[in-house]
């Protein structure tokens, strides 16, 4: 079975600070990994996705992700956080393209001026 | 164009009685996801149509919860005999074969 956890369900950054949001999985297939940003009363943004091609992926935003199998980790990254970034962050696994996702709890991020 | 839409934006109703929420993919999209988001169970996956294939119902919690995809294209959940801890945000997604998904504003389900 998949799982995915998001240490962290509360993070508060500066803005113009680095932005680090963790993510690890489990799964006993090469897994498909996502990340997804929700702003109040809307629904899911795809941020970035990996496929097994490159480890380090980058996303809309100015948002990556760097994929670690020794690890088991997809953490989310923003050198640079600005205060529309304040938003929930949602990773998530699935076992092939396309298939069901199975989502974290979700991170709330908050950016203080 | 259009994005994926979802019918209709909140809905209240009475325990016991029958809800129908409705989701229109994004055209051409083959696969249809529906997922359930909710404070104390965060976000769970509930079924998923891909073509002509049998649905994947795996996520279903009882069978209280149906859904159906008419003609490859809109989908119908339906949630029979409505009890309080049905309530939540019910989003959908659409995507093309093996691609990534693209979700809906949900409807907010309350159950009184």
């Amino acid at each position: 079975a998949q799982s995915v956890t998001q240490l962290g369900s509360h993070v508060s950054v500066s803005e113009g600070a680095l932005v680090l949001l963790r993510c690890n999985y489990s799964s006993s297939v090469p897994p498909y990994l996502f990340w997804y940003v929700q702003y109040p009363n809307q629904g899911l943004q795809l941020l970035l996705k990996y496929t097994s091609a490159a480890t380090l992926v980058k996303g809309i935003n100015g948002f990556e992700a760097e994929f670690k199998k020794s690890e088991t980790s997809f953490h989310l990254t923003k050198p640079s956080a600005h205060m529309s970034d304040a938003a929930e962050y949602f990773c998530a696994v699935s076992d092939q393209q396309g298939g069901k996702l199975i989502f974290g709890q979700g991170t709330e991020l908050s950016v203080k001026p | 164009g259009a994005g994926v839409s979802q019918s209709p934006s909140n809905k209240v109703t009475e325990k016991g009685k029958d809800v129908e929420l409705r989701c229109d993919p994004i055209s051409g999209h083959t696969a249809l996801y529906w997922y359930r988001q909710s404070l104390g169970q965060g976000l769970e996956f509930l079924i998923y149509f891909q073509g002509n294939s049998a649905p994947d119902k795996s996520g279903l919690p009882s069978d209280r919860f149906s859904a159906e995809r008419t003609g490859g294209s809109v989908s119908t959940l339906t949630i029979q005999r409505t009890q309080q801890e049905d309530s939540a945000v019910y989003l959908c997604a659409s995507s093309l074969a093996y691609s990534e998904q693209y979700f809906g504003p949900g409807t907010r389900l309350t159950v009184t």
